[in-house]
């Protein structure tokens, strides 16, 4: 099992520029979340998606959107990129109904210029 | 509102002890506990529900005290394997497990 695959692993961009950051799991889990982390300040929810179809938005959704495109996969997008966007960003998934813990991928590190 | 973690940062030699303290000033469903290692993801250790028991295995523990809104991770004889961020991530409705998590509590183990 590859559990939770991010892609990319790292990636500069230039201020203005867009992308998306891919996530894909094989656990089967309904639930997956995306969410940023900066030194000091711990893990923040970006965007999360309780079940195929659904998505909603987390503590810092600005400048971000996400497409659930399956049950497999939950994709974030940065539209026009900005420095304070430099981040590590972690995708994580669980079964829904809350007994279970997350399993994360291995992370993005994203810098932008 | 992100949950207060204490200490921020803790040193301990081989085989010592350590709390790690979290606490939320919402009503709390769940808590989770992560260990995330320099470079890597964070990997749950332990989940925590409101109703539940003390949980723990070997010599990593918890508890939740639901009334005051804290929940604690106990590591006893700690390992060099122990070092390592800790957070806790609390969650406010059954059903609905998007979590808020602690800034972290650093944990250092030297020989």
């Amino acid at each position: 099992n590859a559990g939770v695959t991010q892609t990319p692993k790292f990636q500069v961009l230039k201020t203005g520029q867009s992308m998306t950051l891919q996530c894909a799991q094989d656990m089967n889990h309904n639930s997956m979340y995306w969410y940023r982390q900066d030194p000091g300040m711990g893990l923040r929810l970006i965007y999360y998606s309780a079940s195929e179809g659904t998505t909603d938005k987390g503590e810092v959704p600005n400048g971000y959107n996400v497409s659930r495109l399956n049950k497999r996969e939950f994709s974030l997008r940065l539209e026009s990129a900005a420095p304070s966007q430099t981040s590590v960003y972690f995708c994580a998934s669980n079964m829904y109904r809350g007994k279970h813990g997350y399993t994360f991928g291995s992370g993005t590190r994203l810098t932008v210029v | 509102q992100q949950p207060v973690q204490s200490p921020q940062a803790v040193i301990l030699r081989e085989g010592e002890d350590a709390v790690i303290n979290c606490s939320s000033s919402k009503a709390l469903y769940s808590v989770h506990w992560y260990r995330q290692k320099h470079g890597e993801a964070p990997v749950f250790l332990m989940i925590l529900l409101k109703g539940g028991e003390q949980k723990g295995h070997d010599k990593i523990s918890a508890s939740f005290n639901e009334k005051k809104q804290q929940s604690s991770l106990y590591l006893t004889a700690s390992q060099l394997s122990y070092s390592g961020t800790y957070f806790c991530g609390t969650g406010s409705n059954f059903g609905n497990e998007k979590l808020t998590f602690g800034t972290g509590t650093r944990l250092t183990i030297i020989p």
